[in-house]
């Protein structure tokens, strides 16, 4: 099994809401990633857990928060999002300490704020 | 710090013709790898080849290879024989020797955008 599953694939939502974002791997990777990616831009990355701890935030706002509840999980809690905040959102992963290893990438969630 | 630049917005280029897509890179680390994902219109980001700093010989991949030249560098990817299917976003990344420290970073290029004409 090598692939990273998102959910949902897309996402319409309020200001005022509360949503989350999903992504799931069972390739034994102990690397997750979040990333931003804004239309014709380069993905953005947003935040790194390094076996389920937070090793990397790239001073992303508070109305985004991350949780990774295990080594297969990786959760993005949204909250009181801007419009400016709606973007692809991949998720991936890769094992840990290998200079050589792909990351592998989800399909990604297409968030619309409204 | 680390910095990927790709020069080439877009290109196009003829069914079944080779195409060459740019990228420098710039590191103090003397230990790095380079990366190339395909991102087509559906999102994915795809793998396509890697390259390490130290690896004596340029990568291959089926129609994919990358013509690394270390002290100018650059990590070209080379795409033979394109297809219709070839069209999507291209992208150059970086990961440096400090992988435990940067938390595995992987940093990404501006990418290329080809487009494959029948």
């Amino acid at each position: 099994d090598t692939e990273v599953t998102q959910t949902p694939k897309h996402l319409v939502m309020g200001m005022t809401n509360k949503k989350s974002l999903k992504c799931e791997q069972h390739m034994g990777h102990r690397a997750m990633y979040w990333y931003k990616q804004k239309a014709k831009k380069p993905p953005e990355l947003m935040f790194v857990y390094s076996y389920e701890k937070l090793s990397i935030n790239e001073s992303v706002p508070s109305r985004f928060s991350p949780e990774c509840p295990n080594s297969s999980l990786l959760n993005l809690h949204l909250h009181a999002l801007q419009p400016e905040d709606s973007a692809l959102y991949l998720c991936a992963s890769s094992q840990v300490g290998r200079l050589n290893t792909e990351a592998f990438f989800g399909q990604g969630t297409r968030l619309t704020v409204v | 710090a680390q910095k990927i630049t790709q020069t080439q917005p877009g290109m196009f280029v003829q069914e079944k013709e080779a195409v060459t897509l740019d990228c420098t890179y710039d590191t103090s680390d003397p230990s790095y790898g380079l990366f190339w994902y395909k991102q087509p219109s559906s999102g994915e980001m795809i793998f396509l080849i890697y390259q390490g700093s130290y690896d004596q010989q340029n990568a291959t991949e089926g129609r994919y290879s990358l013509n690394f030249q270390k002290a100018r560098k650059s990590a070209n990817l080379v795409i033979s024989a394109s297809q219709l299917g070839d069209s999507a976003m291209y992208f150059c990344a970086m990961r440096d020797a400090r992988i435990k420290a940067a938390g595995n970073k992987l940093t990404f290029g501006g990418g290329t955008r080809v487009l494959v004409k029948p």
